[in-house]
């Protein structure tokens, strides 16, 4: 079984402008969710997903967005990027929103400058 | 903001030594609570999802358990071996936020 994808793996923006992330989930999981990790901040939850459907939204500004397909695959967007906005941006998938088990992505590193 | 803390930040164990870490969340509100082991370069590994008071759940000599009342969680290894060498991450999930702690970063001394 293919695990969570997510690409691009790696992308370098310029300050201003807008990314989309996107995240592939396992075959057959409905939940998507995804995490910003900064060295400063640690891991931190930016939304959840579900038979695409928004659950759960973390504490960051309206410039994070996302949305899930009817695939289950899910993307994520940021607007008007800010240095700040330089992370690892993980995806993880599972069968249903939590308490199911979470497989995480490898990430994509965001660098802003 | 909930308050989702580890202690200690950081350990170093002697190969063999057993060794266990804290995970401290509210109280109040309580759905989950998962485990999960990060290596470097790698991605988070799910060890465990907690749901129930005096849940204790177990994988190998890795086990954890679950006190919702007072808000904490213990994990427990058992005979540390090098490859234990990792973040542990907790992640409470309650108020319909899913927050995590700032983890524990294991190190396993030969």
């Amino acid at each position: 079984k293919a695990g969570v994808t997510q690409t691009p793996r790696y992308l370098i923006k310029t300050r201003g402008q807008q990314v989309t992330l996107s995240c592939s989930p396992i075959s057959g999981h409905r939940s998507v969710s995804w995490y910003q990790q900064t060295p400063g901040q640690g891991l931190q939850f930016l939304f959840e997903y579900f038979s695409e459907t928004q659950r759960n939204k973390g504490n960051f500004p309206g410039r994070f967005s996302g949305r899930q397909f009817s695939n289950s695959r899910s993307e994520m967007n940021v607007s008007t990027l800010e240095l700040g906005d330089s992370a690892l941006y993980l995806c993880a998938s599972s069968l249903g929103p939590s308490p199911y088990e979470q497989y995480f992505g490898p990430g994509t590193r965001l660098t802003v400058t | 903001i909930l308050n989702v803390e580890q202690s200690p930040q950081s350990l170093h164990v002697q190969e063999g030594d057993s060794t266990n870490f804290t995970c401290s969340f509210p109280s109040s509100n309580f759905y989950a609570l998962h485990w999960y082991r990060w290596e470097t370069a790698k991605s988070p590994e799910a060890l465990f999802v907690m749901t129930l008071n005096g849940d204790e759940k177990k994988k190998g000599r890795i086990s954890a358990t679950l006190n919702t009342k007072e808000g904490y969680s213990y994990l427990y290894i058992k005979g540390s071996q090098p490859e234990d060498s990792a973040t542990y991450l907790c992640q409470f999930f309650g108020n319909e936020k899913l927050t995590f702690g700032t983890g524990t970063r294991l190190t396993i001394i030969p």
